[in-house]
């Protein structure tokens, strides 16, 4: 159980499009998921902190509007990375609380999407 | 953000051999977790070591958790090849709901 999903795997564009993420948690619901994105040899930062049916909340220093975070239902948040640029390009990575869990603390990632911006 | 600094920032070792690696982190926790990642790959979430709790045993793993110095250390024993990988540590706030925030990881290296 407590299996995360991310889709796509990776995924190659050219600058200027947009690429959507989809992070799906597949036998847990996840009121709250979270964004991060690692660039290469370096670690995981937080971007943002999506909540079912409400506004994400973004850290210091991502845009808000360049990544558009939906969180619409209790198993599915999407990022887009919008108008994407090759400074876009690295491994984002989301992860999902279980809402049935009484610790309530755990946290379940999902494998990634590595987005290359040409 | 990130809560704090791993120290090494990379090891390199022997197989065989133990590896240790320290995290410390700035602010109050509620525990503490360590995480494996290969090159390009996701995370493998390795042990949760509570904040009232001193140290944790897992297989071949070792934590250990001082709240007086903020500090964890993860000891590998009798490390193999496979066991090449980034090790991250990360910190959970009191706060239900907030996300991990993430050491900068040690970069582990072991050759056979």
């Amino acid at each position: 159980g407590a299996v995360v999903s991310q889709h796509p795997s990776w995924v190659i564009c050219k600058s200027g499009t947009s690429v959507k993420i989809e992070c799906r948690s597949l036998d847990f619901q996840a009121t709250t998921m979270f964004w991060y994105r690692q660039f290469p040899k370096q670690s995981l930062m937080l971007m943002a902190t999506s909540n079912e049916g409400s506004k994400a909340t973004y850290e210091q220093g991502v845009e808000k509007d360049k990544f558009l975070i939906n969180h619409a239902s209790l198993t599915l948040s999407t990022l887009t990375v919008t108008s994407a640029h090759p400074e876009d390009s690295s491994f984002y990575i989301c992860s999902a609380r279980d809402l049935g869990r009484v610790a309530g603390n755990e946290q379940f990632f999902g494998p990634g999407t590595r987005l290359t911006v040409l | 953000s990130q809560q704090g600094e791993e120290d090494p920032q990379a090891l390199s070792i022997q197989e065989g051999e133990n590896a240790t690696m320290n995290c410390s982190y700035k602010t109050s926790i509620n525990n503490l977790q360590w995480y494996r990642q290969n090159s390009g790959r996701g995370l493998v979430h390795l042990i949760l070591i509570r904040s009232n709790e001193r140290e944790k045993h897992s297989g071949r793993l070792r934590v250990t958790l001082d709240t007086s110095k903020k500090s964890s250390s993860l000891l590998i024993t009798a490390s193999r090849a496979a066991d090449t990988a980034s090790y991250f540590c990360a910190t959970d706030g009191y706060q239900a709901g907030t996300a991990l925030i993430f050491g900068k990881g040690t970069t582990l290296s072991v050759s056979s």
